[in-house]
């Protein structure tokens, strides 16, 4: 199977701050990634499909301005949590897959972000 | 929209049963995915199965597009299979057309 890697796995960060979480793949180019929210005993939320090369898209009730997403190449997007409030405090993963279509997706191993 | 349903909610198992996790959905699809969660959070596909059975070490997962429903079975089930399996159909709804399932949290004791 194909590897994804997300960094960094947990993160404490003070109400306010900003924080960058990064998923790569690492051997495969993915022109597409997503980027999903967990809260505790629920299901994976999709929160936005990462586009190389162009805007992301933010599913509904998502705001963009303050999860904000980079895909500057093929194998790396970013995801930024700006201006973080207690709330935010969430487990994050992102997945990519290998060519187009609804193909196998692979997913990072998730970032706990807990925000003091 | 697709609703994914997924039983047991919960198992819990000796070391060594066969185990048997099943996942019905509504709306037809292309695929479905078979996820594990472990503890930590992070999440491995274990399979994408289109028809039939597919088979990797312990694991065997099966799917019959027409009655909409997928199982996931391990055999000879060791402490270290616990974790929250989750189902996610393929279709072609949302951007990434996966539905997920809200998990089956399995505990083999030893």
């Amino acid at each position: 199977g194909a590897v994804v890697s997300q960094h960094p796995s947990w993160v404490i960060c003070k109400s306010g701050t900003s924080v960058k979480i990064e998923c790569r793949s690492l051997d495969f180019q993915a022109t597409t990634m997503f980027w999903y929210r967990q809260f505790p005993k629920q299901s994976l939320m999709l929160m936005a499909t990462s586009n190389e090369g162009s805007k992301a898209t933010y599913e509904q009730g998502v705001e963009k301005d303050k999860f904000l997403i980079n895909h500057a190449s093929l194998t790396l997007s970013t995801l930024t949590v700006t201006s973080a409030h207690p709330e935010d405090s969430s487990f994050y993963i992102c997945s990519a897959r290998k060519g187009h279509g609804r193909t196998e997706a692979f997913f990072g191993q998730g970032t706990r972000l807990t925000v003091v | 929209k697709n609703e994914v349903e997924q039983s047991p909610q919960n198992l819990t198992a000796q070391e060594g049963e066969f185990i048997t996790i099943n996942c019905s959905y509504s709306v037809g699809i292309s695929a479905l995915h078979w996820l594990q969660q472990h503890p930590g959070g992070g999440i491995v596909s274990l399979f994408m199965l289109s028809s039939g059975k597919k088979k990797h070490g312990r694991l065997i997962a099966t799917i019959n597009i027409q009655e909409k429903h997928s199982s996931l079975h391990i055999t000879a089930s060791h402490p270290r299979d616990s974790a929250v399996y989750i189902c996610a159909p393929v279709s072609g709804g949302g951007a990434d057309g996966l539905t997920f399932g809200k998990g089956t949290h399995l505990i083999i004791q030893p």
